[in-house]
């Protein structure tokens, strides 16, 4: 039930644009998108809800393809603040069945 | 400034000892996780709990237990069954019960080390 994530590591300049990915084999009602640096508690930047609409955190969006069980997360113009491992979570109903995916390690160098 | 606590930070134990891991929040959310992290496999859910005085295990229970006396407290145990227990350890609330849409705060974590 884990989702998978790809790719499993990037280095990005600073400037340059990112998507990772996240693929489930069950049809999907959430996908929620985190972060976390290095050492610290992972962060929550956004959720998106079948049926629902792509979601922006500052220059990060991403996107749900329900059909597919895809998430795509966006990182536009990377900041060094971008570096950190990027984790999504999916749900395949509204309870509690809820799954984090392997991570994305994502480096952004000056 | 509402959040949720951990502690101990760092933990080290020895083989065949239990051990407790305090997790406290006061942001008033009826649901709380806990979470073992190892490198590369992310983050996998050992319990939750939906409301006070009840909860439910996650994936890889074996070896751990909790409680859930008061709603702002979901201390977990590690016990002596649990083979590898050397991980990182997140705490995580979320203001409703249903982890499908909401949001879920997590705690600094902590780090326990089995000698």
């Amino acid at each position: 039930q884990q989702p998978v994530q790809s790719p499993q590591a990037v280095i990005l300049r600073e400037g340059e644009d990112a998507v990772i990915n996240c693929s489930s084999s069950k049809a999907l009602y959430s996908v929620h998108w985190y972060r976390q640096k290095h050492g610290e508690a992972p962060v929550f930047l956004m959720i998106l809800l079948k049926g629902g609409e792509q979601m922006r955190h500052e220059k990060i969006s991403a996107s749900f393809n329900e059909k597919k069980q895809q998430s795509s997360l966006y990182l536009t113009a990377s900041q060094l603040s971008y570096s950190g491992t990027y984790f999504c979570g999916t749900a395949t109903n509204t309870g509690n069945q809820f799954y984090f995916g392997t991570g994305t390690s994502l480096t952004v160098i000056p | 400034d509402g959040g949720i606590t951990q502690s101990p930070k760092y933990l080290f134990r020895k083989e065949g000892q239990n051990v407790t891991l305090s997790c406290e929040q006061n942001l008033n959310h009826d649901a709380m996780y806990w979470y073992r992290q190892d490198p590369g496999q992310g983050l996998r859910l050992i319990y939750y709990s939906q409301i006070v005085n009840d909860f439910q295990k996650g994936d890889i229970a074996e070896g751990y237990s909790v409680s859930r006396e008061k709603k702002e407290s979901f201390p977990l145990t590690v016990t002596s069954a649990q083979k590898n227990p050397t991980a990182f350890y997140l705490c995580a609330s979320s203001i409703g019960a249903g982890s499908a849409y909401n949001e879920q705060f997590f705690g600094p974590g902590t780090r326990l080390t089995v000698l």
